[in-house]
């Protein structure tokens, strides 16, 4: 366990589905990620959150909507995606201080697949 | 951040040290080593980082060469639980760049045999 719990664990969904991955951390942590591993791919990072402000966004499709109401939850709000979307959403969360290192901590992951 | 080369697997006997390599021959002076590692289906757990000295904790050590341009991970006695992707992770420090995300490579897919 690493204070980073993803729900739902497993999700199936059709392209014309809304559906939402939500991510909460219990380490008082102030940063938030989304990342992305596709089959046989690295993970890529999606969105970064500090103190509930986007921070960095690496190019995402509009189609993948975050959502930081506060500093322990995030949510990737998903809408008319495409088979290649399906991956492991994987959140993770750091101090966000104004420190030179941070180490992340990862939730398992939710396995999305679309059909 | 600094690209970093490393093989795509390994073995490694139970119990045995496992050392698995990084070259990162383009690493700047204010660019870190991190190391971490997935297990099949789970989310990446963060083993160890170091800048210039060699570094040792609970799970592991970290060994930088002199001019920085390669290190490696020992983890002293493998278990079968170490079977997992390592990645190695060369990046600046946040105050420099603004930037906290992580830049994941392919990783060295370690397999620990009984």
């Amino acid at each position: 366990e690493t204070g980073v719990t993803q729900t739902p664990r497993h999700l199936v969904m059709g392209m014309t589905n809304k559906k939402s991955l939500k991510c909460e951390q219990h380490l008082g942590h102030n940063a938030m990620y989304w990342y992305k591993q596709s089959a046989k791919k690295p993970l890529e990072l999606m969105f970064v959150y500090n103190f509930k402000e986007q921070t960095e966004n690496n190019s995402v499709p509009s189609r993948f909507s975050p959502e930081c109401p506060n500093s322990s939850h995030l949510f990737l709000h998903l809408h008319t995606l495409q088979p290649e979307d399906s991956a492991l959403y994987l959140c993770a969360s750091s101090q966000g201080r104004l420190a030179g290192f941070e180490t992340q901590y990862f939730g398992p992951g939710t396995r999305l697949l679309v059909l | 951040d600094a690209k970093t080369t490393q093989p795509p697997s390994m073995d490694c006997a139970e119990g045995r040290a496992a050392n698995l390599p990084c070259n990162h021959s383009t690493i700047s002076g204010n660019e870190y080593v991190y190391w971490y590692r997935q297990i099949h289906s789970q989310g990446p757990q963060y083993i160890i980082h170091g800048l210039k000295n060699n570094e040792t904790n609970e799970m592991a050590s970290l060994i930088i060469t002199e001019d920085r341009k390669s290190s490696t991970l020992i983890l002293p006695h493998a278990t079968l639980r170490d079977t997992a992707v390592y990645y190695c992770i060369v990046r600046v420090n946040y105050m420099d760049t603004g930037r906290r995300a992580l830049t994941f490579g392919s990783g060295t897919r370690l397999q620990v045999q009984p």
